[in-house]
């Protein structure tokens, strides 16, 4: 069955630190990768996305994600973190099965020390 | 501003009685989601509308059902509701033409508690 990993629950890091949340997903075919972001109090909302052409895709707020096709990843990174980053991450993954769904990963609570 | 809004933000019901949550959109997409999501989880699809076309996932019970009147609505009807199906519903709405990419927007979201 076609799933959605991401395999860090909940991440602590110091302002100015540097972030990687993996994701990885089990769809063969074409697939289209999202990051969505929610916020303390807010709905969930796009972060970036890979669509095609560069792998390495930038996204609000100094994020961005490589695609790595031969390791089905697409992991999310930012050099230094603020305190304004501390929220919930969520990889989402779009992929044909039967018909186009788009499938969600559980989330990382990401807090980020002042 | 365009937007997705959801009413109530939170509900609460009893055991066994019908609730229904609405969902209504000003950006004309013809794409309506329903999400479940339960702490510390994934939101789990439960169904959604492609213009009037509605597409049920294969492990959504038959409890769960939904109406979409026109392109800015659609109700998630729960007929019985159950202490499992608290949670957070969500609904989100998509171009369906893949303009933007198939990018979601989502509401704030409902949460349910059941009594």
């Amino acid at each position: 069955a076609q799933s959605v990993s991401q395999h860090n629950h909940h991440v602590i890091l110091s302002e100015a630190a540097s972030l990687e949340l993996g994701c990885n997903y089990s769809y063969g075919g074409t697939v289209n990768l999202f990051w969505y972001v929610q916020y303390p109090g807010q709905h969930l909302q796009l972060l970036l996305k890979y669509f095609s052409g560069d792998p390495l895709v930038k996204g609000i707020k100094g994020f961005e994600a490589e695609f790595i096709k031969s390791k089905f990843s697409f992991n999310l990174r930012k050099p230094s973190v603020q305190w304004s980053d501390t929220a919930e991450y969520f990889c989402a993954v779009r992929g044909y099965t039967g018909g186009f769904k788009t499938i969600f990963g559980a989330g990382t609570r990401l807090f980020v020390k002042a | 501003d365009a937007m997705v809004i959801q009413n109530p933000r939170y509900q609460v019901t009893q055991f066994g009685k019908p609730v229904t949550l609405s969902c209504s959109q000003t950006l004309n997409h013809n794409v309506m989601y329903w999400y479940q999501q339960k702490s510390s989880q994934a939101p789990k699809l439960l169904f959604h509308y492609y213009d009037k076309d509605f597409n049920n996932e294969a492990d959504t019970p038959d409890n769960f059902q939904s109406r979409r009147p026109n392109t800015s609505f659609c109700f998630l009807d729960i007929r019985s509701p159950g202490l499992g199906d608290a949670a957070m519903y969500l609904c989100a709405t998509s171009r369906g033409d893949g303009g933007g990419s198939y990018e979601q927007y989502f509401g704030p979201g409902t949460r349910l508690t059941v009594t």
